[in-house]
C-alpha cells in the first residue's frame, strides 16, 4: 500500500523563527493533504494539494507539492506559540480506497 | 465540514471486557473510517466501513476484534473486544468530503487496565 516518509520527527523552535516539514513518497501521488493536531486533540484538515508544482499559502503556512508529485513540504514564517502541535501529511491508500493513510507526523514545539 | 459525535470521550475498562465506540455524523456519507492512535504515534487505519457491507480491515485488524457496525449513513460503532493492556490508545472515526478533506471525531481515549 501507499506510504509517505514524513521528517524531521520533531522539530523545537524560538517563536518568530520558521519551520518546515517534509513528506516523501516513493511513488507519484494524486493528491495530498496536510492536518495539524493540537495536543490533546483530534487532526483538523488545513489543505489539499493537488496539482503538480502547486502552492498554497494560508496566512504564514505555505504549502508546496513537488513537480514530480513525489514530495510535499508545509513551511511555517515566523511561528508563534499558536503554531504548536502535531503536523501530518496524508495520502490515499490504493489498498483501501479513499482512505487515508498518514505520515508519522512531525511535532513542533516553540518557546516564546 | 461535516460534525461528527463521537463517543464515549474516555473510558478505563478491565482486561477481558469490550467496548463499543459510537460515531454520529450530521449528515449521511458513504464511508466511515477508523483509526487508532498510540500516544505519541501517527494514526493507523483500522478498517473502512460502508452501509449496508462488511467493513473491509486493514492488515493487522480481523473482525473478531474489531467489530463494526454500520446501520445507516450517519451511524457507525467500533467495538474493541476481549481487551488487552495493548489496546490502550485512541480510537476516532472519520469521515470524507470532496475537497473539505477529512473530518474526526474527538476521539475516544482507551485504557485497559
Amino acid at each position: 500500500g501507499q506510504q509517505v516518509m514524513q521528517i524531521p520527527q520533531y522539530q523545537h523552535v524560538q517563536e518568530g523563527e520558521d519551520f518546515t516539514t517534509y513528506c516523501n513518497s516513493s511513488t507519484t501521488l494524486s493528491n495530498i493533504q496536510w492536518y495539524k493536531q493540537r495536543p490533546g486533540g483530534h487532526p483538523v484538515f488545513l489543505i489539499q494539494l493537488v496539482k503538480s508544482g502547486e502552492v498554497k499559502k494560508q496566512k504564514r503556512l505555505t504549502f508546496q507539492f513537488g513537480e514530480a508529485k513525489k514530495n510535499s513540504s508545509l513551511h511555517i514564517t515566523a511561528t508563534q506559540t499558536t503554531d504548536v502541535g502535531t503536523y501530518f501529511c496524508a495520502v490515499h491508500s490504493n489498498q483501501a480506497g479513499t482512505a487515508l493513510i498518514f505520515g508519522k507526523g512531525t511535532t513542533l514545539s516553540v518557546s516564546s | 465540514s461535516a460534525v461528527i459525535s463521537q463517543k464515549p470521550s474516555r473510558d478505563i475498562c478491565q482486561r477481558g471486557t469490550s467496548l463499543t465506540i459510537q460515531c454520529q455524523v450530521d449528515s449521511q456519507v458513504t464511508m466511515m473510517f477508523w483509526y487508532r492512535q498510540q500516544p505519541g504515534q501517527s494514526l493507523t487505519l483500522i478498517a473502512t466501513a460502508n452501509q449496508g457491507s462488511e467493513a473491509t480491515y486493514e492488515s493487522g485488524f480481523v473482525i473478531d476484534k474489531f467489530p463494526i457496525s454500520r446501520p445507516n449513513l450517519t451511524f457507525s460503532t467500533l467495538t474493541v473486544s476481549n481487551m488487552s493492556p495493548e489496546d490502550s490508545s485512541i480510537y476516532l472515526c472519520s469521515v470524507a468530503r470532496a475537497g473539505q478533506g477529512y473530518t474526526f471525531g474527538s476521539g475516544t481515549r482507551l485504557t485497559v487496565v
